[in-house]
């Protein structure tokens, strides 16, 4: 158990359906990731949060998908209208961030044991 | 489109001997990790080494890195059943904003 933790494990939605998955990172972590993970595949970037702001997201990341980290401690990544080539495993990780000089002391991730969706 | 890619795919071996994986990367880096991921689990990081580094061990891991030929091996020594599971590298860019993981080696140790 590395601390991380994400709910659901696992959900099955029907197509066109919302669905919203939790994770809640290791208390003193300030970075938050979320990551799409298709059979077979590493871990692809979907979004990343420094405290409750969301800096970067990736192109994967279409107008029906959402997340937020309203108090910089827990975030939700929402999908809307759920399509069948949503079904993937949903990963998050928290880590450190840089230190203040700016060099990356520990930059490690923690990863939660993912939530599986299953769009019918 | 994920940074790097592990070779071999799938990797199986006995109890005992050593596994070697590899993975190359595309863009310049501020540091590489490995990350090992059980089946149906979240990834557990094993090691990281800075692009200054050329070689760093953990117990039975020993990792390398080739800057000029933007690769770097994962070495499993005395490998055991336990060690069962897929392995990614991570490329980490000197922003330190994204991580980019490759594709992965499944590694199978009989007993």
């Amino acid at each position: 158990d590395t601390g991380v933790s994400q709910d659901p494990r696992h959900k099955i939605t029907k197509r066109g359906q919302n669905v919203t998955f939790r994770c809640d990172p290791i208390s003193e972590h300030n970075r938050l990731y979320w990551y799409r993970q298709t059979l077979g595949q590493g871990p692809e970037f979907l979004t990343y949060f420094q405290n409750e702001a969301q800096l970067e997201k990736s192109r994967l990341l279409s107008d029906r998908f959402s997340a937020e980290r309203p108090k910089g401690s827990f975030s939700t990544l929402e999908i809307q209208r759920t399509e069948q080539g949503d079904s993937a495993m949903y990963l998050c990780a928290s880590s450190h961030r840089l230190g203040t000089s700016g060099k990356i002391a520990k930059n490690i991730q923690y990863f939660g044991a993912g939530t599986r969706l299953s769009v019918l | 489109s994920q940074q790097g890619e592990e070779d071999p795919q799938a990797l199986s071996i006995q109890e005992g001997e050593n596994a070697t994986m590899n993975c190359s990367y595309k863009t310049s880096i501020n540091n590489l990790q490995w990350y090992r991921q059980n089946s149906g689990r979240g990834l557990v990081h094993l090691i990281l080494i800075r692009s200054n580094e050329r070689e760093k061990h953990s117990g039975r891991l020993r990792v390398t890195l080739d800057t000029s030929k933007k690769s770097s091996s994962l070495l499993i020594t005395a490998s055991r059943a336990a060690d069962t599971a897929s392995y990614f590298c991570a490329t980490v860019a000197n922003t330190g904003n994204q991580f980019y993981f490759g594709t992965g080696t499944s590694l199978t140790v009989i007993p």
